[in-house]
């Protein structure tokens, strides 16, 4: 059974940049057969995907915040992370990893709260 | 962007009745080369992340009960839940992943 766990600090100032890790156990991010995906959920609000990272680190990105985005792995460690540059606090979100197969997000972290706040 | 759009916003619905939720996509999410819709649909409860229920439009995750069901194709598709029980209480969100971006409809509060 794949687990993935979200972990970082969960008070950001704005202006500084979100930084959050994703551990996965039961599977390997080095796999050619996942995408490894950051979605949220702002307080009260439906689901917007981030991006992904997949096979050799390839990385695609919401259009909507690629310019502040970015994706990376440590395979050694069995972990993707995220950083999320100039934060606001319209950035205030439940953060979530999790693991796309086939066409549908199959494994979810459990998400932490992030809050974008002086 | 793919947008999608579910319907309705809320639904109440007795315990034992059926419920029914539409997504509409605003543009196929029907792939030619594999005859595969690209429509996933999830569950999600206070505090906890959503829960893959049905992918590929129609396919049942491994584990979900089969009173829950899923149909459609193309750009029109229909969650179904066929006797509702207490534990179904939640959100509903219905997800394309035909291409990046990845979208999401807004939701529908499934209530009793």
């Amino acid at each position: 059974q794949v687990q993935l766990q979200e972990s970082g600090p969960g008070l950001v100032k704005p202006s500084h940049t979100l930084s959050l890790t994703c551990t996965v156990s039961g599977g390997s991010i080095s796999s050619d057969r996942y995408y490894w995906s950051w979605y949220r959920q702002l307080p009260g609000k439906g689901l917007e995907w981030i991006g992904y990272i997949y096979y050799r680190g390839s990385t695609n990105f919401n259009p909507s915040l690629r310019s502040r985005v970015s994706i990376s792995e440590d395979t050694s460690r069995n972990q993707f992370s995220l950083n999320l540059r100039s934060v606001t606090t319209a950035d205030t979100a439940v953060y979530y990893c999790a693991r796309d197969h086939e066409g549908a997000t199959d494994f979810w972290g459990q998400g932490t709260l992030v809050t974008v706040s002086s | 962007d793919i947008v999608v759009t579910q319907s309705p916003d809320s639904l109440a619905v007795s315990l034992g009745e059926r419920a029914t939720i539409n997504c509409k996509s605003s543009q196929s999410v029907l792939f030619d080369s594999n005859n595969k819709n690209y429509l996933a649909w999830y569950q999600q409860k206070p505090g906890q992340p959503p829960k893959l229920l049905i992918y590929w439009a129609s396919t049942r995750q491994s584990g979900v009960p089969d009173r829950f069901s899923g149909s459609g194709s193309g750009t029109e598709f229909t969650l179904t839940i066929s006797s509702l029980q207490a534990e179904d209480v939640a959100v509903y969100y219905c997800q394309q992943y035909y291409n990046a971006p990845i979208t999401f409809g807004q939701g529908t509060r499934l209530e009793i």
